[in-house]
């Protein structure tokens, strides 16, 4: 496998406000991912994050509100806009590893509360 | 990707074995079986997976019937810290198909 981390691990915000979270990444990657974890629920998935262009987003969630990038193939951004109590959520970021490319990790979340 | 249908929840004695079961009387041909846990919100950890044979690695067997509409995932000595959600997922593997459907798994509690 690989190491997967994220910045910052948890954080407290006041709505309105942004939060930009990281996902690094010590291996090549194909593909990468952010997913939400709403309290009490499973994962539901937000974006692929595609290197150099527009991420690639689910039903239901839109650039505006959850803008990403991935300038590189071992780093990408997901960004929490104008956030209200309802984005409080574990996000979280996946990846396929060029080496293992029939299985996905997951980096340890962001938990995200917003008064 | 075919929907799996797993009991909520599941208990079993410390140093026995786990044995979680899932339907996916829908699966496909080319749909392989996966299986990840998350241990009190941390990130999800990848099992095992398989298409029709028996699967084993260091973590878990993974046992899939004949005509692939259902699966178990087995613990052989579950610890406390198999304490988890489980979630079997079934999706076509290739790449370019690499998002993962999660449904609200089965959550397993060792007993001590």
């Amino acid at each position: 496998s690989a190491v997967i981390s994220q910045k910052p691990s948890r954080d407290i915000c006041q709505r309105g406000t942004s939060l930009t979270i990281q996902c690094q990444v010590d291996s090549q990657v194909t593909m990468m991912f952010w997913y939400r974890q709403q309290p009490g629920q499973s994962l539901t998935l937000i974006a692929t994050a595609n290197q150099g262009s527009e991420a690639t987003y689910e039903s239901g969630f839109v650039i505006d509100k959850f803008p990403i990038s991935r300038p590189n193939l071992t780093f990408s951004t997901l960004t929490v806009s104008n956030m209200s109590p309802e984005d409080s959520s574990i996000y979280l970021c996946s990846v396929v590893l060029r080496t293992v490319q029939e299985t996905q990790y997951f980096g340890p979340g962001t938990r995200l509360l917003v008064l | 990707d075919a929907k799996t249908t797993q009991p909520t929840s599941m208990d079993c004695a410390e140093g026995r074995a786990a044995n979680l079961p899932c339907n996916h009387s829908t699966i496909s041909g080319n749909e392989y079986v996966y299986w990840y846990r998350q241990i009190h919100s941390q990130g999800p950890q990848y099992i095992i997976h398989g298409l029709k044979n028996n699967e084993t690695n260091e973590m878990a067997s993974l046992i899939i019937t004949e005509d692939r509409k259902s699966s178990t995932l087995i613990l052989p000595h579950a610890t406390l810290r198999d304490t988890a959600v489980y979630y079997c997922i079934v999706r076509v593997k290739f790449i370019g198909n690499e998002k993962l459907t999660f449904g609200t798994g089965t959550r397993l509690t060792i007993i001590p």
